[in-house]
Order: C-alpha cells, then structure tokens, then sequence
C-alpha cells in the first residue's frame, strides 16, 4: 500500500486553466504538506496542515489553495494556471516533529 | 529561522570509490537532521535521521552521517558507491521545539560513473 499517493503523475494544462492535485496518505499522520521543487530541484515549503491549523507560506500566491475534507487528505487547487507554475509539487506527511514521507510527486507543465 | 547549505551542487564519483556530500546548517535552536535521496523522477526517501544521542547514525543502503555541533554539520558518506547510488541528495533540518517546517537544502547531484 502505497503510504503518501498523489493523483495525477503528470498534468499539462493550459495557462489560465484550473486545476487541482489530491493527496492521501494512509499512515496516520497528523500534518500534511505541499511542497514545489523547482526546475533547479530546490524544494520550497508551500502550505502545512494539521487538523488545528494551516500555515501558509507568505510567499505563495492566493491562487494556490489547499483544501482539507478530511485528515488523511489534502488537496491542492490551483486558480489561473500561469506558465511559472509549471514544476513538481510533492505532498508529504509527518507525526509532528517527525520525519516526512513524501509522495512520488506531480509533474505540472503549464503551456 | 533556519538555514541548510550544500556546497557542492553536484559530485561525480566512480563507481566503489568512497563519497561525502557536505550539509552545513544555521540555526539559533536546537535542530533534528535529516537527509533524503531523491531518485530520478521520484519522490524523495528518508536515508537517515539525527534526533539524539550517538552523532554517528547509519541509514538505508550503506549510507551514514556524522553530526558535529560544533561545526554545524551533518556530512553524509558511504565507504564504496554503487551505479544505482546516482541521484540527488537533500540535507534538512527542523526545530526540536517545533512549530516550523522542514528547511531542505538546495541538493546535491551525486552522479556514480562505471
């Protein structure tokens, strides 16, 4: 069973479209997270999530929203599609404090 | 706030040779380390984690690390490389106090060569 499972693998899309991205993990975990890793593989902190509280990183525009229906899911929904978009994003996992897994991650292209 | 740096973008090695990637790190707390391998086109995977007590840990596939407070670092090594040890590695950290997120490192792209 597949631990931190991200749908879709791959997405293109058009600019100016709207997307999302779900995430499950099936491991209990009480903090979900989205991350972007950029084409230079650097990994920046999007959103964390618990079920008290979520904590936006300042620098990611309001077109990104994550959206919770329950504590092994959170999805990721993307307004307005811009070609700067396109990179990975991962969602991950943690016991507070605790070590994150992550999943395999989803390919956006924006074109 | 927390820092993590990887001086070295990138390190060709020849396959058995033995390798250390650099992980340095800034922090005004108390931090847990990590270090990640990220194989191509795949999810990262934790190889190895400092909580406490002994600084030498030991991780998946051969790898360890060696935590030195004084010097804020956290070097990961393994004694002889393989071909499928190709990929790219992230050094992270994260307050033992909690309340923050994982600060990743920028990477390093470990490429074993026959």
């Amino acid at each position: 069973d597949t631990a931190v499972s991200q749908t879709p693998k791959y997405l293109v899309t058009q600019m100016g479209n709207d997307k999302s991205i779900k995430c499950e993990q099936n491991l209990g975990h009480d903090t979900m997270y989205w991350y972007k890793q950029d084409s230079k593989k650097f990994l920046k902190i999007m959103f964390s999530y618990n079920n008290k509280e979520l904590i936006i990183n300042e620098t990611v525009p309001n077109r990104f929203s994550p959206k919770s229906p329950d504590k092994a899911h959170l999805n990721l929904h993307i307004n307005s599609l811009e070609l700067g978009d396109s990179a990975v994003y991962f969602c991950a996992s943690s016991q507070t404090q605790g070590a994150y897994t992550f999943g395999s991650g989803t390919r956006l292209t924006v074109v | 706030a927390q820092s993590v740096t990887q001086l070295d973008s990138q390190v060709p090695v020849f396959e058995e040779a033995p390798v250390e990637l650099r992980c340095n790190y800034s922090s005004s707390v108390s931090v847990y380390l990590f270090w990640y391998v990220q194989y191509p086109n795949q999810g990262l995977q934790l190889l190895l984690k400092y909580l406490s007590g002994s600084t030498l840990v030991k991780g998946i596939n051969g790898f360890e690390a060696e935590f030195n407070k004084s010097q804020t670092s956290f070097h990961l090594r393994k004694p002889s490389v393989h071909i499928s040890d190709t990929a790219e590695y992230f050094c992270a950290v994260i307050p033992k106090a909690g309340g923050q997120n994982f600060v990743f490192g920028p990477g390093t792209r470990l490429s074993v060569l026959p």
